[in-house]
């Protein structure tokens, strides 16, 4: 069973700032590593998937990095803005199968 | 193109009482995943299913809970016997392929709640 755990479970940040999370999980038997969006009242939204050790991947102003030998991604919010509040979601897979265990999440709100 | 869809996007109903829960996968995905998030927990793995490969049921927290997934498309996932403790939002997922690497597209979820 993997142990994901996600931190900080919650940021207030203001508009501009750039923050960051983090997603920690078991090295062992590790396969690809997923990034979610989960805004309230909406579906989880793909942001990355990330399969090999110091893979960097960006999207607009986000982006993410992967440490699979260590066992962490981290999750970069360059220049937060309101519409960036959501609930922010890592799951690893084992790669038996595509079956993803979730974190807790990272809980971002970004004031105006 | 036309998303993962569900229904009903809530669903209340009463203990003892059975439900089901509906998944439209996007056309041509072959796997298929169910999750659910309960009050104050994270989305927690249900069971997947691979073309005409046996589903994995790993997730599945108990034998109350089933699923099917008719001609590789459609599924069902059904709950007998409602306890308070299934109250869930239920969300279906579909991806291009079983491997870990392909992402998964999520429908809207069913709110369940069981009185």
């Amino acid at each position: 069973i993997l142990n994901v755990e996600q931190s900080p479970q919650s940021l207030h940040v203001q508009e501009g700032d750039s923050t960051n999370f983090t997603c920690s999980f078991p090295s062992s038997n590790f396969y690809a590593l997923h990034w979610y969006r989960w805004e309230t009242a909406k579906s989880p939204e793909a942001l990355f998937v990330m399969t090999l050790n110091g893979d960097e991947k960006k999207k607009g102003r986000i982006s993410a990095t992967l440490n699979t030998k260590e066992g962490y991604s981290y999750l970069y919010i360059k220049g937060s803005q309101p519409e960036d509040s959501a609930t922010y979601l890592c799951a690893p897979t084992t790669g038996q199968g595509g079956k993803l265990i979730f974190g807790q999440g990272t809980e971002l709100s970004v004031k105006p | 193109g036309a998303g993962v869809s569900q229904s009903p996007s809530n669903k209340v109903t009463e203990k003892g009482k059975d439900v089901e829960l509906r998944c439209d996968p996007i056309s041509g995905h072959t796997a298929l995943y169910w999750y659910r998030q309960s009050l104050g927990q994270g989305l927690e793995f249900l069971i997947y299913f691979q073309g005409n490969s046996a589903p994995d049921k790993s997730g599945l927290p108990s034998d109350r809970f089933s699923a099917e997934r008719t001609g590789g498309s459609v599924s069902t996932l059904t709950i007998q016997r409602t306890q308070q403790e299934d109250s869930a939002v239920y969300l279906c997922a579909s991806s291009a392929d079983s491997g870990g690497d392909y992402e998964q597209y999520f429908g809207p979820g069913t709110r369940l709640t069981v009185t």
